[in-house]
């Protein structure tokens, strides 16, 4: 079946960058998310990829997928302390029940 | 446009009681969503309604029953609750092809 995993913690200094790995098991995924959740808050939608790119870049963030190994990671650029949080990777397919499958989360804390 | 809305945000139920968590999206979306978290777990999905009229079970419905009123709105039942079921609940709908998952902030619920 599916299975999405991430390593749970991260720790950087703020103004450093931050990778956040994950890799997924479902060949046939099409979409790969990344969302963040701060204490007490709901998942906000950070960025996506479609499994056909290599890469996307929004701002500070950076998302690179390998999709031969599965393997996807988020870089967060000139990392603040506002960036803690927990990121969740999560993926896809564009069929069926369309429901995401997420990984465990990473907590990423930043210390100033 | 309040996106996807969950009441109520907090609940403490006793063994063997009975409450709905009731969820309504305003964006017009077909497939609506309700996930637990727990911690170190990620989100697993309970149930799911791909549209209006039906529902489907997810990785963990045992425990739960639902109902997908109308379009905008899909409620979770727990028919005799369990301290098992301690855990945050979130709803979530899904729009058109490879559009994210929109998330409610999630209810609370305690059983002691």
């Amino acid at each position: 079946g599916e299975d999405v995993e991430q390593s749970l913690f991260l720790s950087v200094r703020e103004g450093d960058s931050s990778v956040i790995n994950c890799t997924y098991t479902d060949s046939s995924s099409t979409y790969l998310y990344w969302y963040k959740q701060e204490p007490g808050a709901g998942l906000q939608l950070l960025t996506y990829i479609f499994s056909n790119m290599d890469m996307k870049q929004d701002q500070r963030l950076t998302v690179l997928l390998n999709k031969k190994d599965k393997h996807l990671s988020l870089r967060i650029a000139d990392t603040q302390t506002g960036d803690s949080a927990i990121y969740f990777c999560a993926e896809t397919q564009d069929t069926g029940r369309r429901a995401l499958t997420f990984g465990s989360g990473t907590r990423l804390q930043v210390q100033p | 446009n309040a996106g996807v809305t969950q009441t109520p945000k907090f609940q403490v139920l006793k063994t063997g009681q009975s409450m709905t968590l009731q969820c309504a999206q305003d964006m017009n979306h077909n497939s609506m969503y309700w996930y637990r978290q727990d911690p170190g777990m990620g989100l697993r999905l309970i149930y799911y309604s791909a549209s209006e009229g039906t529902t489907d079970k997810g990785e963990v419905p045992n425990g739960y029953n639902v109902s997908r009123l109308n379009k905008r709105e899909f409620s979770l039942r727990l028919e005799s609750a369990a301290p098992s079921q301690t855990s945050v609940y979130f709803c979530a709908s899904i729009g058109s092809s490879g559009s994210p998952l929109h998330f409610g902030n999630g209810t609370r619920l305690t059983v002691t």
